[in-house]
């Protein structure tokens, strides 16, 4: 079945890094867009970033743009989210999901990873 | 602003009883990309619909959506007590992917 495993959280200071990795087993992950969403009582479900199967489609919310970056490697069937500039309001649980298409609906969730940034 | 508006905020009902939650759109929804999911407290969300009212692999048929343009419903006839928990409705199609706020099920 498939399954999406995250690992990568934790807690950091603002203004630092933190790289989330999502990795995914029981679909074929090279033919599968895959999309981060993070969750926090003050912003509700709030979407992140989308990656097409070959990395050649990328797109970011306006409010991680040039903070986060999306990539995978499809041999090791992994994505990452590399979280740069980290600020209070990131703090969220993040979720690596999988998408039916670009901008489809989103069909499989992992578990969340929790994280914080604090001040 | 794209905004997704969900009512009620809470709805209390008893077992056996029907849910019918509210979507609102503040534009029109392309081509009916609106989907559900539920959130149970401690867990990731799932997938319940989408195209506004096709189902999701294994879910029951007590869950229905339906709706077109900025009006979207989910109806959970029969409720049972697993069915407490967040429902979410999302507009895809385009970025930005756009969630609404959750309606909280509770089973008294």
């Amino acid at each position: 079945q498939v399954q999406l495993v995250q690992s990568g959280g934790g807690l950091v200071n603002s203004g630092g890094s933190l790289r989330l990795s999502c990795a995914a087993s029981g679909f074929t992950f090279s033919d599968s867009y895959m999309i981060w969403i993070r969750q926090s009582p003050g912003r509700g479900l709030e979407y992140i970033s989308y990656i097409s199967g070959t990395s050649s489609f990328i797109d970011y919310a306006d409010s991680v743009k040039g903070r986060f970056t999306i990539s995978r490697d499809n041999g090791r069937k992994s994505l990452y989210l590399q979280m740069n500039s980290l600020r209070v309001d990131d703090t969220a649980v993040y979720y690596c999901a999988r998408s039916s298409h670009w901008f489809g609906e989103i069909r499989h969730w992992g578990q969340g990873s929790l994280v914080t940034v604090s001040s | 602003e794209f905004v997704l508006t969900q009512s009620p905020g809470t709805l209390s009902l008893s077992p056996g009883e029907r849910a019918t939650l509210s979507c609102r759109a503040s534009q029109r929804v392309s081509s009916n990309y609106l989907a559900w999911y539920q959130q149970i407290p401690g867990q990731s969300p799932r997938l319940l619909i989408y195209g506004a009212s096709t189902r999701a692999t294994d879910i029951p048929d007590r869950f229905s959506g339906s709706g077109s343009g900025t009006d979207f419903t989910l109806t959970i006839t029969r409720l049972e007590p697993e069915d407490s928990a967040v429902y979410y409705c999302q507009q895809y199609g385009n970025s930005p992917v756009i969630f609404g706020k959750g309606t909280k099920v509770e089973i008294k």
